[in-house]
């Protein structure tokens, strides 16, 4: 069964930064893409970032593009959300999802950025 | 960008009866394999979505045959069968054939 489990989330003042981190079970990792997906509360899905099986292509949204740096660690099964320069608008649920086309979902963490 | 445009935004449905949401593209999802990216996801209340077809037309493991998906080239529909209780929710249409993935605005599904 495939497992996502997100984790990082929290409260941060505007212009800080927080490390997601989405730990993976259940699948082969390594043959993989991964993407994260954001819903703000009360609205709908917004796609963020992806990241190739190997690390070697990343995708970003215009909206946090120079901000935010997706990465992985094959050996712990493990894909990254660094975000830098954090602003209001990122409040957001952030998901954690296999694949390019999103077969599976994580449960999310909740970032809010506020002071 | 491509943009997805879903209709409606608020589907109310007696139970047992039909549903029909539409999702329209502003370029065509056809990618350069043949192949045509677009996917259904589900948002039930509280919950974490979940895809439910993939590919146009391909139900995902786990996933009711109530639920069906057809189109083509930018024009695309998820049908429900006979509405039950717990497809209460929201439900998204995604590209997965152009960069950036980009998704429709969401249509909320609920029981009259």
């Amino acid at each position: 069964e495939v497992q996502l489990l997100e984790s990082g989330g929290g409260l941060v003042q505007p212009g800080g930064s927080l490390r997601l981190s989405c730990a993976a079970s259940g699948f082969t990792f390594t043959t993989y893409a991964m993407s994260w997906v954001r819903q703000a509360p009360g609205k709908g899905l917004e796609w963020v970032s992806a990241i190739s099986y190997n690390g070697g292509d990343t995708y970003y949204a215009d909206s946090v593009k120079g901000r935010f740096t997706i990465s992985r660690d094959n050996s712990k099964n493990t894909v990254f959300l660094q975000m830098n320069s954090l602003r209001a608008e990122d409040t957001a649920v952030y998901y954690c999802a296999m694949n390019w086309n999103l077969d599976h979902w994580g449960q999310g963490t909740l970032v809010t950025v506020s002071s | 960008d491509v943009v997805m445009t879903q209709s409606p935004l608020s589907l109310p449905v007696t139970l047992g009866q039909p549903a029909s949401i539409s999702c329209r593209s502003s370029q065509s999802l056809v990618y350069s394999d043949g192949n045509t990216y677009l996917n259904w996801f589900q948002q039930r209340p509280g919950q974490s979505p979940r895809r439910l077809i993939y590919k146009v037309s391909n139900r995902d493991s786990g996933v009711p045959d109530r639920f069906s998906g057809s189109g083509s080239g930018t024009d695309f529909t998820l049908k429900i069968s006979r509405v039950e209780a717990e497809d209460v929710g929201v439900y998204y249409c995604m590209q997965g054939s152009h960069w950036l993935r980009t998704f429709g605005q969401g249509t909320k599904v609920e029981i009259k």
